[in-house]
């Protein structure tokens, strides 16, 4: 089955610093990756999926086929980046979502 | 456009009630996924509805049962509540066959 693994349950920085959430996958094959964030009191939503290579609000994923991971980066942070982060993927034509358990990043002033 | 709607926000049933959960979809989409969350957990799938049928089920037992209407809308039904059942409750919705999933704010189910 497949597992996806976000090894931190929370994240502190600064403002201004370097942000990466990590997110590795266990399938074997090529899954569809997504990166979901649910700010406070809002719905969960898509940040970025990787076959699209979009940036969205700063942040970028990168699959790694070799390491099996997709972790989500940004360059500096910012306080309205402050959030729940969940890395999913979907594997083959079977369109369920597999969630890791999430990340919560707290950007300080 | 309101999106994908769910209702109720919030409920509270006793251990061993059923209890029914209801979702629209987001406007001209057809298929509906619902997710368990647990507290402190990531989302996991429970079913998928398409064309009113059931068109995959996650690891969840028999007494998670669902419907879809031909407007498209669906249920999540759960029988003989356990304590273990209180979580959020997600309905998703998309176009069948597309990755483009539309969240609803969930219900919050406690069981007591």
């Amino acid at each position: 089955a497949q597992r996806v693994t976000q090894p931190e349950k929370l994240l502190s920085v600064f403002k201004g610093a370097p942000v990466e959430l990590k997110c590795n996958y266990s399938y074997s094959g090529s899954p569809e990756l997504f990166w979901y964030v649910q700010y406070s009191r809002q719905r969960l939503q898509l940040l970025l999926r990787h076959i699209s290579r979009e940036s969205i609000k700063g942040f970028t994923a990168d699959l790694n086929k070799g390491e099996t991971s997709f972790h989500l980066k940004k360059p500096f942070a910012q306080e309205e980046d402050s959030a729940m982060y969940y890395c999913a993927s979907v594997v083959g034509s079977n369109y369920k979502l597999t969630f890791g358990k999430g990340t919560l990043l707290t950007v300080n002033p | 456009d309101a999106g994908v709607t769910q209702s109720p926000t919030h409920l509270i049933k006793t251990r061993g009630q059923q209890v029914t959960l209801r979702c629209s979809p987001k406007s001209g989409h057809d298929t509906v996924s619902w997710y368990q969350q647990a507290l402190g957990q990531g989302p996991q799938f429970i079913f998928q509805y398409y064309e009113e049928e059931e068109r995959q089920r996650g690891n969840f037992p028999d007494r998670f049962s669902g419907h879809q209407f031909p407007n498209y809308s669906s249920e999540l039904n759960v029988n003989a509540l356990l304590l273990g059942d209180s979580a959020l409750y997600l309905c998703a919705s998309s176009f069948w066959g597309g990755y483009g999933y539309t969240f609803g704010s969930g219900t919050r189910l406690t069981v007591v």
